[in-house]
């Protein structure tokens, strides 16, 4: 099914760990975007692409890094996992163009311990 | 800089109670788009609507509508006749149409709760 995929859907993480959570979208959109969102609050948007080998920072980037090598992946990499970055964590894409949309994955679930 | 205020953190109703949930924008922009997205229990993203800047024309699906006012930077939406399955947290987003401007700015949402 066409859309944005996100894997895993949860994860536990120990303190210092590291891992790479997956997006890809398969609707050849130009943007792409990581979100966490935090209990019982907005989602604030953490690392954005506007397409391939083009990030930039978004509000809360610290503890991330990602890449963009190809315009259909967009993996989100945590270093050393802390507590605070337990969140629930968003990809979505958009296509370029006049039009404006957004499709969104169905969220990844971190936890860190 | 933009922004997006959901005044209401959380409402509760009973069944077939109308409710409005409010949302006030800023934005410099002249073209620019907002978005209603429903947060379900279960935690996925689902779309309810898109407007842009330049059609104010209010919107009516089933038991929602939605009151664009750019007077007020106001986007309001009413659930008319609420069932326990609009139980849930609604969030109201913007977005410019410019390159690196292109991301969804998000409110804190509100939490909704229909009693029956």
């Amino acid at each position: 099914n066409a859309g944005v995929t996100q894997t895993p859907k949860f994860r536990i993480l120990k303190i210092g760990q590291s891992m790479t959570l997956q997006c890809a979208q398969d609707m050849n959109h130009n943007y792409m975007y990581w979100y966490r969102q935090d209990p019982g609050m907005g989602l604030k948007l953490i690392y954005y692409s506007v397409g391939a080998g083009i990030t930039d920072k978004g509000e809360v980037p610290n503890g991330y890094n990602v890449s963009r090598s190809t315009t259909e992946d967009f993996p989100l990499r945590l270093e050393l996992a802390a507590p605070s970055q337990t969140s629930v964590y968003f990809c979505a894409s958009s296509q370029s163009g006049r039009e404006v949309y957004y499709t969104f994955g169905s969220g990844t679930r971190l936890t860190v311990v | 800089a933009q922004k997006v205020t959901q005044a209401q953190t959380e409402i509760s109703v009973v069944e077939k109670e109308d409710v409005t949930l409010d949302c006030v924008y800023e934005t410099r922009d002249t073209t620019y788009y907002l978005f209603w997205y429903k947060q379900p229990p279960s935690g996925e993203l689902v779309f309810l609507i898109r407007r842009n800047s330049f059609d104010e024309q209010n919107e009516i699906s089933g038991r929602y509508s939605w009151n664009f006012q750019k007077s007020t930077s106001s986007f309001n939406f009413t659930i008319t006749a609420s069932q326990v399955v609009d139980s849930a947290v609604y969030f109201c987003a913007l977005s410019m149409n410019a390159g690196n401007n292109r991301k969804l700015i998000w409110g804190l949402g509100t939490s909704l709760a229909v009693n029956p």
